[in-house]
């Protein structure tokens, strides 16, 4: 079963734009972290952020958390081609056994 | 920098055949996790390893599906027979026991059958 829906399901944008992926999930969490899928490939893990932490950065990379409202955020800033990936937002829910649950992803475009 | 191995990188079989993948994790990581991923889908936890023993693996169908990890080591994931809604990437991950951190992929295997 799948947690996470992430929104949008496509996102196209210019080089150099800022691109913003939101991910909503159902049940109360100990951390929700970022993946990025380059076609065809393994995903990679991008950051984490645990559910007392409200936003957290690394280096063009910019996540939020609202516990309150089940849902996160992953800002890509002054994005470049090779952003050109599927973001997978995963959630370790409370009561899981040390495992992950995953939305749908969104698939991001970066034009040149 | 250590990555988790997966072979074959593709396979294409046809259906009623047997087919089978392989995974060796990060070293010392004892927990191992199967996945399959439908295109355009996020991945679906199929089985979940800690050490040699299966923790999970409620969504595995198992009248075709089987999964090992006899040393707790590298671990085979098999289908027998195939059926055509198989075609799919199968994702191996693995993670440190008992962390609540990131899972480390292999770079999956596509199987297609036709």
């Amino acid at each position: 079963s799948q947690q996470g829906e992430e929104d949008p399901q496509a996102l196209s944008i210019q080089e150099g734009e800022n691109a913003t992926m939101n991910c909503s999930y159902k049940t109360s969490i100990n951390n929700l972290q970022w993946y990025r899928q380059n076609s065809g490939r393994g995903l990679v893990h991008l950051i984490l952020i645990r559910s007392n932490e409200r936003e957290k950065h690394s280096g063009r990379l910019r996540v939020t958390l609202d516990t309150s409202k089940k849902s996160s955020s992953l800002l890509i800033t002054a994005s470049r081609a090779a952003d050109t990936a599927s973001y997978f937002c995963a959630t370790d829910a409370e009561d899981s056994n040390y495992q992950l649950i995953w939305g749908a992803g969104t698939k991001l475009i970066i034009k040149p | 920098e250590a990555e988790v191995a997966q072979s074959p990188r593709y396979k294409i079989t046809e259906k009623s055949q047997a087919v089978a993948f392989w995974c060796d994790p990060i070293s010392g990581h004892a927990t191992l996790y199967w996945y399959r991923q439908i295109l355009g889908q996020g991945p679906e936890l199929l089985v979940q390893f800690q050490d040699e023993s299966v923790v999970d693996d409620s969504q595995l169908p198992k009248d075709r599906f089987s999964a090992e990890r006899l040393k707790g080591v590298d671990s085979t994931l098999k289908i027998q027979p195939a059926e055509l809604g198989d075609s799919a990437m199968y994702l191996c991950a693995s993670s440190r026991s008992g962390s609540r951190n990131e899972q480390f992929f292999g770079p999956g295997t596509r199987l297609t059958v036709l």
